[in-house]
């Protein structure tokens, strides 16, 4: 089945610095989504992306779907306390038997140090 | 707009015992919502894809007969944990797809003890 590879893991960075993270596919996706997951919450969708090099920004946030439909990265600039949390990338095919489905990376856990 | 809400948060339960979780969409009808599981530090685990008036889809390595999935209407789903054991605990997630993309329910700690 496909696979997402996310990384970092983990981070820790001074509060106002930038982040950036990225997901990497063996396979094609046709959707690629952020979420951010708050601790015993359920995943809170940031971004959502549907054409491959679609740039897309909310607020402080900024995700690109890779040229290839293999790839996507996420960008928070000038980062908060509240930042803090698990971020998620998700892979959605899209088409064929099971293409609603979502493929989740491992996640990013992002600690800011005020 | 596209609230899942799901309850109950957290459950405490005997081994042995039976466990039912809802999810619900609040404000559009859900056909198809999906059901996860998320161990501590891990990521979320697709369990079953559920359907509104037919079977669910279990994916590999879950446990039909375990894991009862019911999506009666378009508005709920529930998933119900039978002969819960220890290794059970986890974090359940459930999620419907909608207009806006895919939105999660806040998820229920079930405790086996």
């Amino acid at each position: 089945g496909q696979q997402l590879n996310q990384s970092p893991q983990s981070m820790f960075i001074q509060e106002g610095e930038d982040v950036s993270m990225n997901c990497t596919s063996s396979s094609i996706f046709n959707t690629w989504l952020w979420y951010k997951q708050d601790p015993g919450e359920g995943p809170v969708l940031l971004i959502a992306l549907y054409k491959a090099g679609e740039l897309t920004s909310n607020g402080r946030l900024t995700a690109q779907f890779g040229i290839t439909r293999k790839d996507s990265f996420l960008n928070i600039s000038a980062s908060i306390p509240s930042d803090v949390g698990i971020y998620f990338c998700a892979g959605q095919l899209g088409s064929g038997a099971g293409s609603y489905q979502l493929t989740f990376g491992k996640g990013t856990k992002l600690s800011v140090i005020p | 707009g596209a609230v899942v809400s799901q309850h109950p948060s957290w459950v405490i339960c005997k081994s042995g015992t039976s466990v039912k979780i809802e999810c619900r969409s609040l404000d559009f009808q859900a056909t198809t919502m999906f059901w996860y599981r998320q161990f501590p530090k891990q990521s979320l685990m697709l369990m079953a894809t559920s359907n509104e008036g037919s079977k669910a889809t279990y994916e590999q390595g879950v446990e039909k007969d375990k894991f009862l999935i019911n999506h009666a209407s378009l508005t709920l789903s529930t998933l119900t944990v039978t002969s819960a054991h220890p290794e059970d605990s986890s974090f359940y997630i459930c999620s419907a797809r909608t207009e806006f993309g895919y939105t999660f329910g806040s998820g229920t700690r079930l405790t086996v003890v």
